[in-house]
């Protein structure tokens, strides 16, 4: 069945730094891909998405690739603020099917 | 999170107890979900609904049914709640999207602890 792996955390990394998060997934055919963030005590809202291979989604200077030959999407942040805090999610979904995620990455971020 | 309310936010309930969580939403989208979120193991599907009076199982249905009665309102009961049900439940509805590419509108979450 469908499936997505990201990285494990916490991630803690000082202002200003570089980000990455790491997220394969398994599906046959060709999901939607998707970053969900969710910061303390909210629930979760959509970072940014892309619909097909090699399309790039970005959103609050995050960026990420869909890359069908490694199945990745892997999230990436030029320079990090202590404001992007939060658990990261990556999720794919298909035709006829609810949106699987993966178990979440947790960010901190120090001044 | 405006257009998706879920009552209670927070409650507690001994072994055995029942209960019903409520989602309500104003946004007239026709698929709704619930999911559980537990530390490490991410959000898991427990079940949806792609329109009014149709309902479905996901990923961790057991211990749980549903309702949706109307277009707006899809909730979640709980017949004789167990510790392992101590979780924090989402609320969310779907935008249609192009294809399967919909946004997920979450609510705040409703916290649940089973003693």
């Amino acid at each position: 069945g469908n499936s997505v792996t990201q990285m494990e955390g916490p991630v803690t990394l000082s202002e200003e730094a570089f980000l990455t998060i790491n997220c394969t997934y398994t599906a046959t055919g060709y999901p939607s891909l998707f970053w969900y963030v969710q910061y303390p005590g909210e629930g979760l809202q959509l970072l940014l998405k892309a619909t097909k291979a090699d399309d790039k989604g970005s959103n609050k200077g995050f960026e990420a690739t869909y890359r069908k030959e490694t199945t990745s999407f892997h999230l990436e942040k030029g320079s990090v603020q202590v404001s992007d805090s939060a658990v990261y999610f990556c999720a794919l979904r298909q035709a006829g099917t609810a949106l699987i995620f993966g178990k979440g990455t947790t960010l901190s971020v120090s001044s | 999170n405006a257009g998706v309310t879920q009552t209670p936010k927070f409650q507690v309930l001994k072994t055995g107890q029942s209960m019903t969580l409520q989602c309500a939403q104003d946004m007239n989208h026709n698929s709704m979900y619930w999911y559980r979120q537990d530390p490490g193991m991410g959000l898991r599907l427990i079940y949806y609904s792609a329109s009014e009076g149709t309902t479905d199982k996901g990923e961790v249905p057991n211990g749980y049914n549903v309702s949706r009665l109307n277009k707006r309102e899809f909730s979640l009961r709980l017949e004789s709640a167990a510790p392992s049900q101590t979780s924090v439940y989402f609320c969310a509805i779907s935008t249609p999207g192009q294809g399967y590419a919909g946004e997920l509108f979450f609510g705040e979450g409703s916290r649940l602890t089973v003693l």
